[in-house]
């Protein structure tokens, strides 16, 4: 079993509507919570990360994240064709890389 | 524009190859990790190294390994090609000292097909 499980998708909706994307993790001592937006199989670019549980929230992504469950989302809200990509949730004991990613969901939002 | 540039983009070997690709990332960037993504998957992480010094390493065999040099550039070598080692190869480097997530920058990848 894989530390980290990531809904797999794809998942394909309208535009405007709210997108939820979902891991699950099993090591506890994971601090440090990422989400990655990855274009074309390019480079990952780093959306948002959270430290410990808790909500953050930038324009129209709001990451959660609930330790006690081992369980993150990110959220996007009036979900835009150019957030078409594919989402990766990564996890890391410190903030100095060496993180531990999901498989990716793969979101394709129609005009 | 992350400052982290990968060689070469796209290449071919043969199984039973031995590979070597390069990451230079940006002045200061001291730190620089390796992570193998296969097709329909994650990235995973194979080592970092810190300092020119290998710093934690995942679960890949000794015939991976690595080099990093005081101008900020790095390598990874794989030897003994196998098929499954078919993937794009990510870096990622960052500022001395864990300075936060937000400053750990990825290069593109390079893909490496091994038939």
């Amino acid at each position: 079993q894989k530390e980290v499980e990531q809904d797999p998708g794809p998942l394909s909706v309208p535009e405007g509507a709210i997108v939820s994307l979902n891991c699950t993790y099993s090591n506890s001592a994971f601090q440090y919570f990422m989400w990655y937006r990855q274009y074309s199989r390019k480079g990952p670019e780093l959306l948002m990360y959270t430290y410990s549980s808790g909500n953050k929230e930038d324009g129209r992504f709001t990451a959660q994240v609930d330790k006690s469950s081992k369980y993150i989302s990110l959220f996007i809200r009036d979900s835009q064709p150019s957030d078409s990509a594919t989402y990766l949730c990564a996890m890391s004991y410190t903030n100095a890389g060496k993180s531990t990613f999901g498989d990716g969901t793969t979101l394709t939002v129609k005009p | 524009e992350t400052g982290v540039t990968q060689s070469p983009t796209h290449l071919i070997k043969t199984r039973g190859q031995q590979v070597t690709l390069r990451c230079s990332s940006q002045s200061g960037h001291n730190t620089v990790s390796w992570y193998q993504q296969a097709l329909g998957q994650g990235p995973q992480f194979i080592f970092q190294y810190y300092r020119e010094e290998e710093n934690g390493r995942g679960n890949f065999p000794p015939r991976f390994s690595g080099l990093q040099f005081p101008n900020y550039s790095s390598e990874l070598n794989v030897n003994a090609l196998e098929l499954d080692d078919s993937a794009l190869y990510l870096c990622a480097s960052s500022p001395t000292g864990g300075q936060g997530i937000n400053t750990i920058y990825f290069g593109e990848g390079s893909w490496l097909t091994v038939v």
